[in-house]
């Protein structure tokens, strides 16, 4: 199986900060790399595919970057609502696998 | 606007049965991949089973295989997610999700989720 590995697991952040989340794939999946966001108690929301296309109705706000096995979410201008748990996830190859999550706390 | 809603979660004793249903709307369900993704409370995402649109292949986590089915009823459009020999390792929140591409893209819309607790 694919592992995921996210850096940091926890980050502390204030509002207006920029942050980068990293993801590292155990081998190479090409652009197959999806980013999501998750709040307590909610389902995931998803934020970007193919390693950096938003979807839609997300926010320019989000970006991603990335190709083979390194990968990055930057979130620009942190705002209150963006403090949550991301969560990459490779879809080349089954089974599907997530990161472990990246918790963006307020500072 | 797209609408994923879970139901069919509860509590069931180990080694017993029990069939998620997820009902679509607001796309058109035959024409889309779906998968079942589940989350225990308070830790990360694992993914569980693809189908295709037509629901003649599907995928499965090793962990799942051989005791979930996944399935679908395009004319009904809702997909299945029959478990059974449950183990207390299974409770988690069921998600229904949405592939986006064939597989290309992955996934874009989730459901609310739905509890599976698996104890005695």
């Amino acid at each position: 199986d694919i592992q995921m590995t996210q850096s940091p697991s926890s980050l502390s952040a204030s509002v207006g900060d920029r942050v980068t989340i990293t993801c590292r794939a155990t081998q190479g999946i090409s652009n197959y790399l999806a980013w999501f966001q998750q709040k307590p108690g909610k389902a995931p929301k998803s934020l970007i595919y193919a390693a950096s296309s938003l979807q839609s109705g997300v926010p320019s706000k989000f970006s991603g970057s990335g190709s083979g096995t390194d990968f990055t979410l930057t979130i620009s201008s942190l705002q209150p609502e963006d403090f949550a748990t991301y969560y990459c996830q490779q879809y080349t190859a089954y089974p599907y696998t997530f990161g472990q999550g990246t918790k963006l706390e307020i500072k | 606007e797209v609408q994923l809603v879970e139901s069919g979660g509860g509590l069931v004793e180990p080694g017993g049965s029990l069939r998620l249903s997820c009902a679509a709307s607001g796309f058109t369900f035959s024409s889309h991949w779906m998968h079942w993704v589940r989350q225990v409370p308070g830790k990360g995402l694992m993914w569980v089973s693809r189908i295709n649109s037509d629901g003649s292949t599907t995928k499965y986590a090793d962990s799942v295989k051989g005791r979930f089915t996944i399935s679908r009823d395009n004319t009904k459009n809702t997909l299945y997610l029959q478990m059974n020999s449950l183990r207390a390792e299974d409770t988690a929140v069921y998600y229904c999700v949405r592939d986006q591409g064939y597989g290309a893209y992955g996934f874009d819309y989730w459901g609310q989720g739905t509890l599976v607790t698996v104890s005695s």
